[in-house]
């Protein structure tokens, strides 16, 4: 029954080829987030979006791009994978940026080896 | 710049009190976040603080001073479930209101 899930878990790719992670929610919520999360660092934001086709660049933002064709899918394409892009990669939604109540709900994360 | 320090890890005795400490500098605070997160796992919202003072859930509390930048996060009645990392995040008005992380506080219950 979870709100939101991620897609594939695990991945294992080349240097240089092109890989999409999916994030899905079934909360109807406007705004989804792509992090990053690496030993010794904090999360740190890759994109996010706002509504369907609005989404906007965070801090770590180079290298990757993403797409919201639908309310429920965020997708987060990187373009020509490299070394330094293995990490493990969160999906979180939130109904509005200003809701605090519960905060964000985060997917199980995508651990993703680019070899 | 933004900044937000948190110690790395903490050592703890199950059935004690724990303080995890954050501190944090950012061009437009707007609120101030902990999560927990387990190895392996995704995080999971503990708490909010916007205004100064102490917030309490259940065995859990948060407490936020603005002008001093400082928050810190009160564990009580330690259990070995506790065990896990322990993430400060602010929202930042100067970055669009996105949440800007602290690296986590590992947390270590010992029996």
């Amino acid at each position: 029954d979870a709100g939101i899930t991620q897609s594939p878990r695990h991945k294992v790719t080349e240097t240089g080829t092109p890989v999409t992670l999916r994030c899905h929610q079934t909360e109807n919520h406007r705004y989804m987030y792509w992090y990053r999360q690496d030993p010794g660092h904090g999360l740190r934001l890759i994109h996010y979006s706002y509504g369907v086709k609005d989404t906007d660049k965070g801090e770590v933002s180079d290298g990757y791009s993403v797409s919201r064709s639908k309310t429920e899918d965020f997708l987060l394409t990187l373009e020509s994978a490299t070394s330094s892009q293995t990490s493990v990669y969160f999906c979180a939604i939130s109904e509005s940026v200003f809701r605090d109540l519960d905060g964000y709900t985060f997917g199980s994360g995508t651990r993703l080896t680019v070899v | 710049g933004q900044n937000i320090d948190q110690p790395t890890e903490m050592t703890a005795t199950e059935g004690a009190i724990v303080q995890i400490n954050c501190t944090y500098q950012t061009s437009g605070f707007n609120g101030l976040f902990w999560y927990q997160q387990h190895a392996g796992e995704a995080p999971t919202f503990l708490s909010y603080n916007v205004l100064d003072g102490l917030e309490e859930k259940g065995r859990f509390s948060s407490f936020l001073s603005r002008s001093k930048g400082y928050s810190y996060l009160l564990l009580k009645e330690l259990q070995m479930k506790d065990s896990a990392s322990y993430l400060c995040a602010v929202r930042d008005a100067g970055s669009n209101y996105q949440l800007i992380w602290g690296a986590g506080t590992k947390l270590i219950i010992k029996p």
